[in-house]
């Protein structure tokens, strides 16, 4: 079962406009959420990241909103530019056998139209 | 700061070989390190956590012994996939973490795509 969800595969959006990609959860002792940026044949790289206990965390362009009630958290990104155009997985982090392991979604590919 | 740097990039190996990938952090030390595979289409899947001087904790279903996971140094992971069989071919991608740098915040290597004829 998945644990992490990302219910869309892939995401349209013109220039300057918002993007909102979005992850669902089912684990309520996930207790911190990232979300990472990936381009073909690289490593995920650190985008931005929320603990469980906000609701808001906001970094230049990005914004990821967490709704714990609905196990439901997004990331926003505006205005979007075409360099944002990259597959954005979410991953949600909890201890299991002394670590801090994260679950991983299967990711949501953004396209940013010029 | 929080590099992480995996080689080989790319590997392609004759059935029955076997392939070691490394994993260095190259600015920070690693208190733990993960490796992961990934198909195509699909999320990381978790493979094994290790910490350093200690044995690597495998998740389930992953063979120990087909995936040999060694962290000899605070900068240094390697996974070796022994036998390699055209079932292991995937994309691998090693992680590290450190307490020094972000508690929950995960590294990560470029990956290394294994091609087993």
């Amino acid at each position: 079962d998945q644990q992490v969800k990302q219910n869309s595969p892939s995401l349209s959006v013109q220039e300057g406009r918002i993007s909102i990609l979005n992850c669902d959860y089912t684990n309520s002792m996930f207790d911190y959420f990232l979300w990472y940026k990936k381009y073909p044949a690289e490593g995920p790289t650190f985008l931005i990241s929320i603990s469980s206990i906000k609701d808001k965390n906001e970094d230049g362009r990005f914004t990821v909103f967490l709704n714990k009630s609905a196990k439901h958290l997004s990331l926003h990104i505006v205005p979007s530019q075409p360099g944002d155009s990259a597959v954005y997985f979410c991953a949600a982090s909890a201890v299991q056998g002394g670590s801090e392991k994260l679950v991983f979604g299967k990711g949501t590919k953004l396209t940013v139209n010029p | 700061g929080a590099v992480v740097s995996q080689h080989p990039s790319w590997v392609i190996c004759k059935s029955g070989t076997s392939v070691k990938i490394e994993c260095r952090s190259l600015d920070f030390q690693a208190t733990t390190m993960f490796w992961y595979r990934q198909f195509p289409k699909q999320s990381l899947m978790l493979m094994a956590t290790s910490n350093e001087g200690s044995k690597a904790t495998y998740e389930q279903g992953v063979e120990k012994d087909k995936f040999l996971i060694n962290h000899a140094s605070l900068t240094l992971s390697t996974l070796t996939v022994t036998s390699a069989h055209p079932e292991d071919s995937s994309f691998y991608i090693c992680s590290a973490t450190s307490g020094m740098v972000a508690k929950n915040i995960q590294y990560f290597g470029a990956g290394t795509r294994l091609s087993v004829l």
